[in-house]
């Protein structure tokens, strides 16, 4: 069965450091990765996509990196903020009946930026 | 939260009784979504719709079932709960409208959770 991976459950940096976050992958093959915040007691905000035939994606302070052949992707937060404290969620994507998508996660990173 | 609302937010059950858990939109997306969260396994899909009438099994299927009547509803039904069913259940949705192109972001509604006694 497929299996996700996030390097920790925990993640604790200072204010203005870029945070890196990591999203390991077996078994699968999938044609895009989401990542997604989640705030406590909210559901999950969709941050980026990114396609198996992209290495890297950009979006503001975001980066996400996306290796297939190792199975990876790498979540940047840089200039990072206390508001960025959150759980980190990474996704596999791949089509399901009738073209929906089904999304597998991984059990999330949680990240605290210390003021 | 994207126009997704649940209902209700908060419930508490004993084991044995049926509960039902619904999911609304004002989006006309797609397809909808609905997962459980717990400690240690993240989220996990339970039962997703491609459209009315249509829908299709997700990991965690067992114990569960769902009913899509109108593309902005979808149902979430235990049948009979057990405590394993004690858990934070979000609804999803995504794909966008017929029509436009399709999108692949998931937007989540604010979850309801669930107790089983």
């Amino acid at each position: 069965s497929q299996k996700i991976e996030q390097n920790s459950e925990a993640l604790n940096i200072q204010e203005g450091k870029t945070a890196t976050l990591t999203c390991n992958y077996t078994n699968y093959s999938p044609a895009y990765l989401q990542w997604y915040r989640q705030d406590p007691g909210r559901g999950p905000v969709f941050l980026l996509l990114i396609r198996e035939n992209e290495k890297e994606k950009r979006k503001e302070r975001l980066k996400v990196t996306f290796d297939t052949t190792l199975k990876q992707s790498l979540f940047h937060i840089t200039a990072s903020q206390p508001a960025d404290s959150a759980t980190y969620l990474c996704a596999l994507d791949r089509a399901s009946g009738g073209s929906a998508r089904q999304l597998t996660f991984g059990s999330g990173t949680q990240l605290t930026v210390l003021p | 939260d994207a126009g997704i609302t649940q209902s209700p937010r908060h419930k508490v059950t004993e084991t044995g009784t049926p509960v039902t858990l619904r999911c609304h939109q004002t989006e006309n997306h797609r397809y909808m979504y609905w997962y459980r969260q717990d400690p240690g396994h993240g989220l996990r899909l339970i039962h997703y719709s491609y459209g009315v009438k249509d829908t299709d099994k997700g990991e965690v299927s067992d114990g569960y079932s769902v009913s899509r009547s109108k593309t902005e509803d979808f149902l979430l039904t235990l049948e009979s709960a057990t405590s394993s069913q004690t858990s934070v259940y979000f609804c999803a949705i995504s794909g966008g409208a017929p029509g436009q192109g399709q999108t692949y972001e998931q937007y989540f509604g604010p979850g309801t959770r669930l107790t089983v006694t």
